[in-house]
């Protein structure tokens, strides 16, 4: 079992430009969650996906953008970059249980990305 | 919504000492929680989870945390630290069927020989 794999490991950009980010999810897990991880604190929850829509979101701008596939992978997309969106990227993915309160979510390595 | 509130940026202990990391929650609902490790360049790790069973909940790698209501407190512990637990470590809180998870802003621990 691969786990949940994120590409790319590193990424450099400048202002202005936008980004894509990439996850594939834990095999049999078919929710992902995407949060931000600036240096120094804890992560921030940007926004989760499941059956290829957005089901829920954090206090994020909508300059972050996501997608989910049919194979349940998922993308984060950031336009218009700010200095302040560097941060480490992390994807989460779960299995939704309707019958569960919770989902336990297993987070991958993330994606490093440097605003210039 | 539901926060956490971890005590203590850095946490310095010897080898062999007892390990306590704090974390404090505000939650409207009852909550469930969560400790994270995260060892450099790395993703998060789940240590353990509380969800509303035993209020004292057992994780991977000998620690363990006690779900205090009345203190609105999940703290982490354990008996013996080793060299090995150096890392960065996380709590964080969700609610009932509430994916949002909220994560508190870590504490270093440091492990000294």
């Amino acid at each position: 079992d691969a786990g949940v794999t994120q590409s790319p490991t590193h990424l450099i950009k400048t202002r202005g430009q936008q980004v894509t980010l990439r996850c594939s999810p834990k095999s049999g897990h078919d929710t992902v969650s995407w949060y931000q991880q600036a240096l120094g604190q804890g992560p921030q929850f940007i926004f989760q996906y499941y059956e290829e829509e957005e089901r829920q979101r954090g206090n994020f701008p909508d300059r972050f953008s996501g997608h989910q596939f049919p194979n349940y992978s998922s993308e984060l997309n950031v336009n218009a970059l700010l200095l302040g969106d560097s941060a480490l990227y992390l994807c989460a993915s779960s299995f939704y249980y309707r019958d569960r309160p919770y989902n336990e979510q297993f987070f991958g390595p993330g994606t490093r990305l440097t605003v210039l | 919504a539901q926060s956490v509130t971890q005590l203590g940026s850095h946490v310095s202990v010897s080898e062999g000492a007892l390990v306590l990391l704090r974390c404090n929650y505000s939650s409207s609902v009852p909550p469930y929680l969560f400790w994270y490790v995260q060892y450099p360049n790395q993703g998060l790790q789940l240590l353990l989870k509380y969800t509303s069973a035993a209020t004292l909940v057992k994780g991977i790698n000998g620690f363990e945390a006690e779900f205090k209501k009345s203190e609105t407190s999940f703290h982490l512990t354990k008996p013996s630290a080793h060299m090995s637990d150096a890392a960065e470590y996380f709590c964080a809180v969700s609610e009932y069927n509430n994916n949002d998870m909220r994560f508190g802003a870590g504490t270093r621990l440091t492990v000294k020989p």
